[in-house]
């Protein structure tokens, strides 16, 4: 199973709304990425989870909150967002040593 | 941090080889990936070079590193319309699984 899968795939949700975006893999890979790209842009890293602890916060506003339950789930929360946070959220992960980086099919997030 | 760079177009005709380049700023990345995206999806790894490897075949794709240029290229032979894609580079810091991707390249492949 060489598969990162994401949940929802699409996801259109208010400025005032709470809504969370889940990833799981089962290549026993430690480390655990999320990416934001926008449009006709490449991605940029937000957040890095190694042994389910949080080694780096790219300066990512508050509204979005990231959460490792366990080696094979990655969550990231969101609150109060604004339009301009539309884009494909892209999990990925690897083993620590990033050998092979495997990414999901991403979630589409639309903020209206 | 890493910088990475690509040009951002290329447009060849079906059968031809296409050649992508990157280069890269000095990086402790023990692998460096090429991945590919097609229109609306995620990422898929093309493939990866260990970085004391020169060059790496794996069916219709090639890869050439020149570790003292800090260039990468990826060349896809008899190019087909399905080839069609953004390819990214990327490389990442060992130290740190911070990985940084090139602007993407357009490869536009015509009949």
């Amino acid at each position: 199973d060489t598969e990162v899968t994401q949940t929802p795939k699409h996801l259109v949700m208010g400025m005032t709304n709470k809504k969370s975006l889940k990833c799981e893999q089962h290549m026993g890979h430690r480390a655990m990425y999320w990416y934001k790209q926008k449009a006709k842009k490449p991605p940029e890293l937000m957040f890095v989870y190694s042994y389910e602890k949080l080694s780096i916060n790219e300066s990512v506003p508050s509204r979005f909150s990231p959460e490792c339950p366990n080696s094979s789930l990655l969550n990231l929360h969101l609150h109060a967002l604004q339009p301009e946070d539309s884009a494909l959220y892209l999990c990925a992960s690897s083993t620590i040593r990033s050998t092979e980086a495997f990414f999901g099919q991403g979630t589409r997030l639309t903020v209206v | 941090g890493e910088d990475v760079e690509q040009s951002l177009f290329l447009s060849v005709r079906e059968g031809d080889s296409s050649v992508i380049n990157c280069t890269y700023t000095d990086s402790s990345s023990t692998y460096l990936y090429w991945y590919k995206q097609e229109p609306g999806a995620g990422l898929q790894l093309l493939t990866y070079i260990f970085s004391n490897m020169d060059m790496k075949q794996d069916q219709r794709l090639t890869v050439l590193l020149n570790k003292k240029d800090k260039h990468l290229s990826l060349r896809i032979a008899d190019t087909q319309t399905g080839d069609s894609a953004i390819y990214f580079c990327a490389v990442c810091d060992d130290n740190n699984n911070d990985m940084r991707f090139g602007a993407g390249t357009r490869l536009t492949v015509k009949p």
